[in-house]
């Protein structure tokens, strides 16, 4: 049961442009996502997080997107560089649940 | 502030045997999370402590377990290890229930 699925394994991008990574998730309790970055080998790192009261988050060049509706949530790369290629994970939790991910999306940025 | 500090990094075991990984969490955050990372799979949930409560539980077997200590520190152990069982095991730590998990650099655990 993958209740947070991210359906693109991978993704590639030319650099400047934007690099969109899509996320959906099933359970309507979830009220919190996050995105997370991984180099190989290493811990995931924290990028950027949304509440499920509002619909966009911005910090600096990421941007997360997040429909209720469609249960769906984005995160957006703008401009997107070549040290930003690494996996990208998705997650998502309840309150006091345990926080799901997604199965990554591998980003290429290239020159 | 240092972050959420994994030991080993790197451990070579036999099946058969057991192991025991530990993650010392950002000061000050009483919730640790364990995950394990194997190749073309997400991060698998495997449990959670808060204030020494094991707070949720993911889908594994008995062989694995945990606990944490009145320090925060955690402990993780699988016992009658299985090739099945190399993966890069990671922890996470976070102040409160709905903000962002940090993670350490993890475990990578062979078993040969």
């Amino acid at each position: 049961d993958q209740q947070v699925k991210q359906n693109s394994p991978s993704l590639s991008v030319q650099e400047g442009r934007i690099s969109i990574l899509n996320c959906d998730y099933t359970n309507s309790m979830f009220d919190y996502f996050l995105w997370y970055k991984k180099y190989p080998a290493e811990g995931p790192t924290f990028l950027i997080s949304i509440s499920s009261i509002k619909d966009k988050n911005e910090d600096g060049r990421f941007t997360v997107f997040l429909n209720k509706s469609a249960k769906h949530l984005s995160l957006h790369i703008v401009p997107s560089q070549p040290g930003d290629s690494a996996v990208y994970f998705c997650a998502a939790k309840s309150l006091v649940g345990k926080l799901i991910f997604g199965q990554g999306t591998t980003l290429q940025v290239k020159p | 502030k240092a972050g959420v500090t994994q030991t080993p990094r790197y451990l070579i075991k036999t099946r058969g045997q057991q192991v025991t990984l530990s993650c010392s969490p950002i000061s000050g955050h009483r919730s640790v999370s364990w995950y394990q990372q194997t190749p073309g799979q997400g991060l698998q949930f495997l449990f959670e402590y808060f204030s020494e409560t094991q707070r949720n539980k993911g889908n594994f077997p008995g062989r694995f377990s945990g606990r944490q200590f009145s320090n925060s520190r955690s402990e993780m152990n699988v016992s009658t290890l299985e090739l099945g069982d190399s993966a890069l095991y990671l922890c996470a730590s976070s102040s409160s229930m709905n903000t962002e998990a940090f993670f350490g650099q993890g475990t990578r655990l062979t078993v040969v």
